[in-house]
């Protein structure tokens, strides 16, 4: 099973700033078959990027990701209200499917 | 538009079954994949398992083999998961997710108390 670590747990940052948040994973994931979701409380995961760094549809282009093998980053370019939520990343290169534990991106 | 509309919540006590719908719509259901993916309070996300387009098929992480099925329904465009022996800490809110890598469109949650 492949384990993913997501750092850091919590991110303080403030609208307008930008974000980087990592996902590492314990083996190679495979074909680059990585996806990141937000999840706001109360609400169902959304996706964001799939295939390592391409935008779901509708993701505005302040989010991008990147990354191969075992290390993959999300980046907002500059942080909207909107956008200070849970990050999850997820593999889907080798079963069983696993999801990263999370990071809160909170308002400073 | 294309929706995943999930069943009600449900209250169960220990050593009980529940089983949980997702009804699909505005996308041509028996195309794709259906996932399920769990979540217990102020926990991250944990995926149950995946069933193909024609019921044929599943897989299960191994932490549910065993414990859980899933089945769906051609005919009124529903998937269904079904997970017995119900403990404390299957509380959670489960979602049915469609795709078959990644997870594109998904419900809204069903929450599932367990409770004696």
């Amino acid at each position: 099973e492949i384990v993913l670590t997501q750092s850091p747990g919590t991110l303080s940052l403030s609208p307008g700033e930008r974000a980087t948040l990592s996902c590492r994973a314990s083996q190679r994931v495979s074909s680059g078959y990585l996806a990141w979701y937000q999840q706001t409380p109360g609400q169902a995961p959304r996706l964001l990027i799939y295939g390592a760094s391409n935008r779901a549809t509708g993701i505005p282009d302040r989010f991008s990701g990147s990354g191969s093998g075992t290390d993959f980053t999300l980046t907002i370019s500059r942080l909207e209200p909107e956008d200070f939520a849970v990050y999850y990343c997820h593999q889907y290169g080798s079963s069983p499917r696993t999801f990263g534990q999370g990071t809160k991106l909170e308002i400073k | 538009q294309v929706q995943l509309v999930q069943s009600g919540a449900e209250v169960k006590k220990p050593g009980a079954s529940v089983k949980v719908s997702c009804k699909a719509s505005g996308f041509p259901f028996s195309e794709y994949y259906m996932h399920w993916v769990r979540q217990a309070p102020g926990q991250g996300l944990e995926w149950i398992g995946i069933v193909n387009p024609s019921g044929s098929s599943t897989g299960y992480a191994q932490n549910f083999q065993g414990r859980v099925t899933m089945t769906r329904d051609r005919s009124t465009s529903t998937a269904y998961m079904e997970l017995s022996s119900l403990r404390s800490d299957d509380t959670a809110v489960y979602y049915c997710a469609r795709g078959f890598y990644y997870m594109d469109v998904w419900g809204k949650g069903t929450t599932v108390i367990v409770s004696s």
